[in-house]
């Protein structure tokens, strides 16, 4: 079984609607990340959460809203789609020790905004 | 905020052949990690380095974090159609905890 699950893998969907993703782990990380990833620019950092109690706004924040439902869980919110959130998303976790600076991803989500 | 610049975008080789690639910053970077991501799929993590000259292997790839702390190379050798994909450099500097990440080289392999 995959260590890190995002739902759904596609997702289509109109402008005004709101959407949510979902990531789930089971690497036991503490640290849980959401990006965005568009063609040519890499990737992103929309929202990042080092525990449960903790969310903190990454570069591109703006139009998305996360919760970190259980250690396990992290998923994300766009309360009102617009097109040009029309991208890849995806989730990784990470741990503080030993190596804090490794990050490992989930298989993704492609959002669709007509 | 900090930027990568990542290069060559895209690269089509001969099937045995060497690549390189490269990634600079225009700040001093103290992680710098390598991943490569297959079509549909998440990037996967191929090398970490943290440590200024560090030179590290991975089967046929091999990395090294520049001596002035604003570069990284990856080298494959004697590449193999599984190569393709994109390859992304990722970076954390002083300014923050979080990682950068360059644009990506996409590398396609000619039988």
């Amino acid at each position: 079984d995959a260590d890190v699950t995002q739902t759904p893998r596609n997702r289509i969907t109109k402008t005004g609607k709101r959407i949510m993703l979902e990531c789930s782990q089971t690497k036991g990380h503490d640290r849980m990340y959401w990006y965005r990833q568009d063609p040519g620019l890499g990737l992103r950092l929309i929202y990042y959460s080092f525990d449960v109690k903790d969310i903190n706004k990454g570069e591109i924040s703006d139009g998305y809203s996360v919760s970190r439902q259980a250690q396990a869980k992290f998923s994300l919110s766009l309360e009102s789609a617009i097109p040009n959130q029309t991208a890849l998303y995806f989730c990784a976790t990470g741990t503080p020790r030993p190596r804090s600076d490794e990050q490992f991803f989930g298989p993704g989500t492609r959002l669709t905004v007509l | 905020g900090q930027q990568l610049n990542q290069s060559p975008q895209s690269m089509f080789i001969q099937e045995g052949e060497d690549v390189s690639m490269n990634c600079t910053s225009s700040s001093i970077f103290n992680t710098w990690l390598w991943y490569k991501q297959d079509p549909g799929e998440g990037p996967v993590l191929l090398i970490a380095l943290y440590k200024a000259g560090e030179l590290t292997s991975n089967g046929r790839l091999t990395a090294q974090f520049g001596i002035t702390r604003k570069d990284s190379f990856l080298n494959i050798s004697a590449s193999i159609p599984s190569d393709v994909g994109i390859y992304f450099c990722a970076g954390r500097g002083n300014a923050g905890n979080m990682l950068t990440f360059g644009g990506g080289t996409r590398l396609m392999v000619k039988p």
